[in-house]
């Protein structure tokens, strides 16, 4: 089972801002390690969407920001727009499990 | 334009096997680490086996070491994962990502594969 725990769902009116939360542990998250996040459009492969301290690979628009506090991060999705709808995962490695984390997906759905 | 190609999916009986390539185009194959990352039907990501750019460090998720062997031949622009005493509980779409970085560190995967669907099942 996943080891990053997410919110099943969360939704918001165009133009809203949206806050997704990441929950680790100590061995993930809390050990230092960087948090990453993905959208996963319905019948598609994951994207990255920001990786390390909330940079954005090229076409990513800027609504979208990473923060990391302790055991947890968060992803925010600003000027909320239809087209965001889609599974978002956050993603870390835990030196326990010696290995890749993910969440457990998050469903955004625009009102 | 960078590209990740799976092939090899398909039905294979509970105990069998089966072997996934994924063809890489784009960037300097041998530069970078790669990962396979399985998705179960209407299941979240699940981490299965990452290796180095030269090929000689490889790692793998508890729930396929022993089962699964990861490889790549960097002649070919390819990437594989071997996988021998499947189970139901593998059934899962394959993805193949990249790393942005020739070693495998605690990094994202920066591309991914449109992925290649596995089901084990008699």
């Amino acid at each position: 089972q996943s080891v990053l725990t997410q919110p099943p769902s969360v939704s918001g009116a165009p133009g809203q801002r949206v806050t997704i939360s990441c929950t680790g542990s100590s061995s993930n998250i809390g050990a230092g390690y960087d948090v990453h996040w993905y959208q996963q459009l319905p019948g598609t492969a994951p994207k990255l969407l920001i990786y390390g301290k909330s940079n954005r690979p090229s076409g990513v628009p800027d609504r979208f920001s990473g923060s990391k506090s302790g055991t947890s991060a968060s992803l925010a999705i600003s000027g909320l727009q239809a087209e965001d709808e889609a599974e978002y995962y956050c993603q870390s490695y835990d030196s326990s499990l010696s290995g890749y984390v993910f969440g457990t997906g998050t469903k955004v759905t625009v009102l | 334009e960078v590209q990740l190609l799976e092939s090899g999916g398909g039905l294979v009986q509970p105990g069998g096997s089966l072997r996934l390539p994924c063809a890489a185009s784009g960037f300097t194959f041998s530069s970078y680490a790669m990962s396979w990352v399985r998705q179960a039907p209407g299941k979240g990501l699940e981490w299965v086996s990452a290796i180095s750019g030269s090929g000689g460090s490889t790692y793998y998720a508890d729930s396929v070491k022993g089962r699964f062997t990861i490889s790549r031949d960097n002649s070919k622009n390819t990437l594989y994962l071997q996988m021998n005493s499947l189970r139901a509980e593998d059934t899962a779409v394959y993805y193949c990502a990249k790393f942005p970085r020739v070693v495998v560190a605690a990094d994202a995967f920066d591309i991914w594969g449109q992925g290649t669907m596995v089901t084990v099942s008699s």
